[in-house]
């Protein structure tokens, strides 16, 4: 059973309008909340993290926690066509002094159609 | 470094072939993790080191998977009598901890063909 769900998409819009990603997750005890873009070919790189409920701001980029309905979101305003890429959910579980890894998302490609 | 580092890149392996990976996160960073990436799917996690030891294996497919990072550093992940269902993209990362919230890197990962 997958922890971490996503849509596959793709998930299409227009340049300029304002992209919606989406990821539920099921362990209620996580408590760090990851998205990484992956261009084709490359390796994930971290665009936001978040902690608490509510939203949490950088620059284009908003993530939005609600953890009594286990949700997560990435909301990316003005989109460009280079923000066409897969975007992956990641959780983490981290507990006292321990190495608990992060559990991803099946990612959701996103086209950003100009 | 400024980041981390994997190699090679790509490796072709016929079945039955052993390969070694190697990873060289960024320095500083105690906590080292392998994730193995399938074609259209999310990294999944293999195995975790701090410093130099194995705190958790549990991702590993199987005995035939086997990683050390004996001096804290380097880490090397080896696949012996690969199989093409070994195929995938793995990647290593790095993880910088400050104030209980964490980073995780993503080095290049090493593309392997099983054929």
């Amino acid at each position: 059973q997958k922890e971490v769900e996503q849509n596959s998409g793709p998930l299409s819009v227009p340049e300029g309008a304002i992209a919606s990603l989406n990821c539920t997750y099921s362990d209620r005890g996580s408590q760090s909340f990851f998205w990484y873009r992956q261009y084709s070919g490359k390796s994930p790189e971290l665009i936001m993290s978040i902690y608490s409920n509510g939203d949490k701001e950088d620059g284009r980029f908003t993530a939005q926690l609600n953890k009594a309905s286990q949700y997560v979101s990435l909301l990316i305003r003005d989109s460009q066509p280079s923000d066409s890429a897969t975007y992956l959910c990641a959780v983490n579980s981290m507990n006292n002094n321990a190495g608990n890894m992060l559990t991803f998302g099946g990612g959701t490609r996103l086209m950003v159609k100009p | 470094g400024a980041g981390v580092s994997q190699s090679p890149r790509y490796k072709v392996a016929k079945r039955g072939q052993d390969v070694a990976l190697r990873c060289d996160p960024i320095s500083g960073h105690v906590s080292l993790f392998w994730y193995q990436q399938a074609l259209g799917q999310g990294p999944e996690f293999l195995t975790y080191f701090q410093n130099e030891a194995q705190l958790d294996k549990s991702g590993l497919p199987s005995d035939r998977f086997f990683a050390e990072r004996p001096e804290g550093s380097v880490s090397t992940l080896k696949i012996q009598r690969t199989q093409q269902e070994d195929s995938a993209v793995y990647l290593c990362a790095s993880r910088q901890m400050w104030g209980g919230r964490e980073t995780q890197y993503f080095g290049p990962g090493t593309r392997l063909l099983v054929l």
